[in-house]
């Protein structure tokens, strides 16, 4: 059975660090890739980062560019999303979700993130 | 970015009456591949999003008969056959043809 689990999420003053983790269980890492997807209170759905089934492509949509870092532990089975110099515009509960060449179709429970000062 | 055009933005629809939602690309979501990466989410009020329809119009495992996809090149709709009272929450499409993945701003389906 295939699930998911964010951790690592809560709240960070502006400009601090965040290490988010998604645990995987039921497949391993190396079958499939695994997306970030962050939902802003109130808002729709927006891509964050992806890193591809082998582990060597990592991808990053504009607001990640150059502050997040998405990263595996295949011994753990665990997906990891370094988020530094945090802004109050990250502020969203982050989803990792489980990619199936084309679509995403397992997603955990999100993780909530607050940057405030 | 591929931009996703959801329409409409709120669909109030009575128990066991059709309902339908599209969603426009702003350039095709045929792959090299040959295939399209255009997928539909239901998030219910405070849970995660979870896939219905993939790649147009495959249902996923444990998604209901009532929901089906349909569409081709940048023109795509979901429908609801008789929305039932757990259908009700935020619809959005995706697509994951290109990256940076995209979603359409998303269609709220409540009871009248």
């Amino acid at each position: 059975q295939v699930h998911l689990v964010e951790s690592g999420g809560g709240v960070v003053q502006p400009g601090r660090s965040l290490r988010l983790s998604c645990a995987a269980s039921g497949f391993p890492l190396n079958s499939h890739g695994i997306h970030w997807v962050r939902q802003a209170p109130g808002k729709g759905l927006e891509w964050v980062a992806s890193v591809s089934s082998d582990g060597n492509g990592k991808n990053y949509g504009d607001s990640a560019k150059g502050r997040f870092t998405i990263s595996r532990d295949t011994s753990e089975n665990t997906v990891y999303l370094q988020m530094s110099s945090l802004k109050v515009e990250d502020t969203a509960v982050y989803y990792c979700a489980r990619g199936a060449g084309g679509f995403c179709d397992y997603w955990g429970q999100g993780t909530p993130v607050t940057v405030s000062s | 970015d591929i931009v996703m055009t959801q329409t409409p933005l709120s669909s109030p629809v009575t128990l066991g009456q059709p309902a339908s939602i599209s969603c426009r690309s702003s350039r095709s979501l045929v792959h090299s591949d040959g295939n399209t990466y255009l997928s539909w989410l239901q998030q219910r009020p405070g849970q995660p999003p979870r896939l219905l329809i993939y790649k147009v119009s495959n249902r996923f495992s444990g998604v209901p008969d009532r929901f089906s996809g349909s569409g081709a090149g940048t023109d795509f709709t979901l429908e609801i056959s008789r929305v039932e009272a757990e259908d009700v929450g935020v619809y959005y499409c995706m697509q994951a043809t290109q990256l940076p993945l995209t979603f359409g701003g998303g269609t709220k389906v409540e009871i009248k």
